[in-house]
């Protein structure tokens, strides 16, 4: 199974302040049959059910504000926040759909200081 | 408006078996992908296993390849999970999920997910 290993494990941004998480696999997400990257972000709030933010590295779901942005290529993807608002605190997943068994990153705690 | 319930969750011995299933609504059950997913109390999502929309392809986590088996009746929109030889660290909600865009999963808004326990 691919190994998906996120950094840091918790992260404490002022409001308003930028926020960023690594999310690294331990091989390629290179889909060999059509070259694309399937790579998620998942954001559970307290309580809640996880609900996707982003998809195939860097395209938004839909609602998702513009302050989510995804990057990255072949084993090392991020997430950024650009502004860190109060709605965002909750544990992010990073998730990759390449190969199957799917699998998730250990999560990243996101709290305001 | 899309629903997945989980049912057959509870109490089990370790080394005993249990069934799970997922009823949906509001989307063509047949045209999509479906998987399991898993989280233990204070823990992170685990990804348990998936089956095609077909039901043709199945895959497992290697925590409990050998120890679970998926299935699905597209003629009834469900989806199951069989636990068998249950351990401890089994114990979680279990969500099922359905595919979505761009090889990924959708999680009910709503879903509460099923228990399960595997206790002495």
């Amino acid at each position: 199974d691919v190994v998906m290993t996120q950094s840091p494990l918790s992260l404490a941004v002022t409001l308003g302040q930028p926020a960023s998480i690594s999310c690294r696999s331990s091989q390629s997400l290179v889909y060999e049959k059509d070259g694309k990257i399937y790579l998620n972000w998942f954001l559970q709030r307290p309580g809640q059910s996880p609900r996707r933010l982003i998809y195939m590295v860097s395209d938004r779901e839909s609602e998702v504000p513009g302050r989510f942005s995804g990057s990255g290529s072949g084993s090392d993807f991020s997430l950024e926040i650009s502004g860190v608002e109060p709605e965002d605190v909750g544990i992010y997943y990073c998730m990759q759909g390449t190969h199957w068994p799917f699998s998730f990153g250990q999560g990243t705690r996101l709290e305001i200081k | 408006e899309e629903q997945l319930v989980e049912s057959g969750g509870g109490l089990v011995q370790p080394g005993g078996s249990l069934s799970l299933s997922c009823s949906v609504s509001g989307f063509t059950f047949r045209r999509h992908a479906m998987h399991w997913v898993r989280q233990a109390p204070g823990r992170g999502l685990e990804y348990v296993s998936g089956i095609s929309s077909k039901g043709d392809s199945t895959f497992y986590a290697e925590s409990v390849k050998d120890r679970f088996f998926i299935s699905r009746d597209n003629s009834e929109d469900v989806l199951y999970l069989q636990l068998s030889s249950l351990k401890i660290e089994d114990s979680a909600v279990y969500y099922c999920v359905r595919g979505a865009t761009g090889s990924g999963i959708w999680f009910d808004p709503r879903g509460q997910g099923v228990r399960v326990i595997v206790s002495s």
